[in-house]
């Protein structure tokens, strides 16, 4: 199996750009998780999805994110307008039901100018 | 809110040395612990904790949980300089399908040669 794959690995906008990050989660996990990573917070959940459908989005900063996941194949996360603030490497992670453990992707490191 | 405190932050010890990391935490409803080790990408998964006192081992390194006190040791014997990396404790809680994890700092491990 691949993997989680994300995309893309790295990324640098201007502040006021629109930004998408892009994640296929492990073939069969039914659970796909949204974190973002930095020096002063540490690892923060944003968002999670069971089957596709959003769970807990408690952690989503603000209006300006917003995170889909048409198919159990595919998510978006996506910031709108992005703000220097919103500098920090993005993990995507998926999990297999209850009792096993979450994989983390290889990130995206967000630059916003 | 679910809280995990890390100690040390920061660890430098030698090859062959035996290093302790201690995690703390507090979860309404305690489904699981889980230690992960991230070098300069995502974390990859160590070991999931669920029952007091009783150790998982992994090679070099082990772990044990304690239910009562709320904390969790990760020990790594016998150093190697490809231990160095950041590694995180998060706690999961019970309840449904609610697998929101809640990660502490971290504490960056370096072993010198």
């Amino acid at each position: 199996d691949a993997g989680v794959i994300q995309s893309p690995r790295h990324e640098v906008t201007e502040m006021g750009q629109e930004v998408t990050l892009r994640c296929k989660p492990i073939s069969g996990h039914d659970y796909l998780f949204w974190y973002r990573q930095t020096m002063m917070r540490g690892l923060e959940l944003l968002i999670y999805f069971n089957n596709n459908v959003p769970i807990d989005d408690s952690g989503m900063p603000e209006d300006r994110f917003s995170a889909k996941m048409p198919n159990a194949s595919f998510s978006t996360l996506k910031i709108q307008p992005s703000e220097p603030r919103d500098s920090a490497v993005y993990f995507c992670a998926s999990k297999e039901g209850a009792g096993n453990e979450q994989f983390f992707g290889p990130g995206t490191r967000l630059t916003v100018l | 809110e679910d809280k995990v405190v890390q100690s040390p932050l920061s660890l430098v010890v030698h090859e062959g040395d035996t290093v302790t990391l201690n995690c703390s935490y507090e979860v309404t409803n305690f489904r699981s612990l889980l230690w992960y080790k991230q070098e300069k990408k995502a974390p990859t998964f160590l070991f999931m904790l669920t029952s007091s006192g009783i150790e998982k081992k992994s090679g070099r390194l082990s772990s044990i949980l304690d239910k009562k006190e709320l904390f969790s040791i990760l020990n790594i014997t016998a150093t190697q300089t490809g231990d160095s990396a950041v590694y995180l404790c998060a706690v999961e809680p019970r309840g449904g399908s609610n697998y929101k994890l809640t990660f502490g700092k971290g504490t960056l491990l370096t072993v010198n040669p």
